[in-house]
């Protein structure tokens, strides 16, 4: 059973870099074929991705944020991370990491979520 | 961007009934890559539906999914108390962003 956990801090001061990590238990964060994401949901909305990386370091992010934002991976770990730099109140948010098992098949293992608070 | 659009917003039933859950696309979605998830307070989504209409793994068969090109629908045959969730639609995409998600649909008791 794959399981995936979000931490990082969750507070932090505007216009500082938001960081978390995703650690993956129960499977392979290189096994091939499967994408690595990262998806927010501010309070009491909707969702909305983030990015993705793959084992091999490709990333891929949504180009609202691509400017302030960068996936890396490290696979000795099992761990995938998420930086975003420049955060003001709207980055207010739950995020989660999850895996999509296949291209395009949805997400079918997620973190639990991380609130992360941007105030002073 | 493709935007999807649900609706209801919310819809009102009972235990026992029958849910329909609309997910429309602003463009053709690729190789029907439409997903569906079920959301419940202070959880994270679940995957229900992938593909359309394929299930994922563990899902109760009184979930099934249909349709393609801009029109999707989510059904649940017969309402069951811990079915009463949020559900969204969510769809992969060849153009940026690449994944983006429907507004939800709330159903509710």
């Amino acid at each position: 059973q794959v399981q995936l956990q979000e931490s990082g801090p969750g507070l932090v001061k505007p216009s500082q870099t938001l960081s978390l990590t995703c650690t993956v238990s129960g499977g392979s964060i290189s096994r091939g074929g499967s994408y690595w994401s990262w998806i927010r949901q501010h309070p009491g909305k909707g969702l909305e991705w983030i990015g993705y990386i793959y084992y091999s370091g490709i990333t891929y992010y949504n180009p609202s944020l691509k400017s302030r934002l960068t996936i890396s991976v490290d696979t000795s770990k099992n761990q995938f991370s998420l930086n975003l730099t420049s955060v003001t109140a709207a980055d207010t948010a739950v995020y989660y990491c999850a895996r999509e098992f296949r291209f395009g098949d949805g997400f079918d293992y997620w973190g639990q979520g991380t609130l992360v608070t941007v105030s002073t | 961007e493709i935007v999807l659009t649900q609706s209801p917003g919310t819809l009102s039933l009972s235990p026992g009934e029958r849910a329909t859950l609309s997910c429309r696309a602003s463009q053709s979605v690729r190789r029907n890559y439409l997903a569906w998830y079920q959301q419940k307070p202070g959880q994270a989504p679940r995957l229900l539906m992938y593909g359309a209409s394929s299930r994922a793994t563990g899902i109760p068969d009184r979930f099934s999914g249909s349709g393609s090109g801009t029109d999707f629908t989510l059904t649940i045959s017969r309402l069951e108390p811990e079915d009463f969730a949020v559900y969204y639609c969510q769809q992969y995409g060849s153009s940026p962003p690449l994944y983006t998600f429907g507004q939800g649909t709330t159903l509710e008791i």
